[in-house]
C-alpha cells in the first residue's frame, strides 16, 4: 500500500535552516510528481511546492519563493524540502502529498506530517 | 489567484441527517475541484476529484457536484466518522494551487 512518512521537523530560529524528508513507498516514485502542503496551527490548508515527476520542474508558492526548495532522489524514492532564512510565519506541520496522477495536481496520499516551529 | 470560499463555516448536524456543504471559486475552474477531510491530528485525505468523480475507497454517501464556480459536497446520511472539517482544492490556475478555508462539521 501507499505509504509516505515525513520527517526532519523540529525548533529553529528565526533565519535558521531546516530539510524536510519524505520517504515513499507502495508507488512507482517516478511516475508521479510530489507536493509539500502546510497547515499553521488551528489554519487551513495551503500548498507550498510541486516537483514533476522527473525533478525538472519545480513550483513554489509565492510566501516561500527563493527561500525554499524542493528536490527529489528517485533513487532513494524520497522527496526533500530545504528550507532556508525561516521565519515565524512558517510554523506549521508540513505534509508530503502524491499528486493523483502524473501531472494531476490534487492530491491522493499524505503523509502523517511534520511539525516545524519556527521562534526564538 | 484563484479565491475559494467554503459556506458555511461550520455545520451542526446529527447523525443521520444529510449535509450539503458548498465550495465557490473567485473564477471558473472548469470541474477541476477536489474534496477533502481532515480528522484532528490527520491528514487530510481525499474524498472527491474533478467534481464529481468518488476516490479509492470513498463511501458511496459522499457525492460531489458543481462546474464553473459553484460545487457542493453531500453526505447523504452522516456516519459518526464523518464529523471532520472538509476543504476544496481548485487545480485549474496554477501556481498557486488553492484551498477553501473549509467547512468544519460538527455533532449537533
Amino acid at each position: 500500500q501507499v505509504q509516505l512518512v515525513d520527517s526532519g521537523g523540529g525548533v529553529v530560529q528565526p533565519g535558521g535552516s531546516l530539510r524536510l524528508s519524505c520517504a515513499a513507498s507502495g508507488f512507482t516514485f517516478i511516475s508521479y510528481g510530489m507536493h509539500w502542503v502546510r497547515q499553521s496551527p488551528g489554519k487551513g490548508l495551503e500548498w507550498v511546492a510541486f516537483i514533476l515527476y522527473d525533478g525538472n520542474s519545480k513550483y513554489y508558492a509565492d510566501s516561500v519563493k527563493g527561500r525554499f526548495t524542493i528536490s527529489r532522489d528517485n533513487s532513494k524514492n524520497t522527496v526533500y524540502l530545504q528550507m532556508n532564512s525561516l521565519r515565524p510565519e512558517d510554523t506549521a506541520v508540513y505534509y508530503c502529498a502524491k499528486d493523483r496522477a502524473a501531472v494531476g495536481f490534487d492530491f491522493d496520499y499524505w503523509g502523517q506530517g511534520t511539525l516545524v516551529t519556527v521562534s526564538s | 489567484e484563484i479565491v475559494l470560499t467554503q459556506s458555511p463555516a461550520t455545520l451542526s448536524l446529527s447523525p443521520g441527517e444529510g449535509a450539503t456543504l458548498s465550495c465557490r471559486a473567485s473564477q471558473s475552474i472548469s470541474r477541476f475541484l477536489a474534496w477533502y477531510q481532515q480528522k484532528p491530528g490527520q491528514a487530510p485525505r481525499l474524498l472527491i476529484y474533478d467534481a464529481s468523480n468518488r476516490a479509492t475507497g470513498i463511501p458511496a454517501r459522499f457525492s460531489g457536484s458543481g462546474s464553473g464556480t459553484d460545487f457542493t459536497l453531500t453526505i447523504s446520511s452522516l456516519e459518526p466518522e464523518d464529523f471532520a472539517v472538509y476543504y476544496c482544492q481548485q487545480r485549474t490556475d496554477w501556481p498557486p494551487l488553492t484551498f477553501g478555508g473549509g467547512t468544519k462539521v460538527e455533532i449537533k
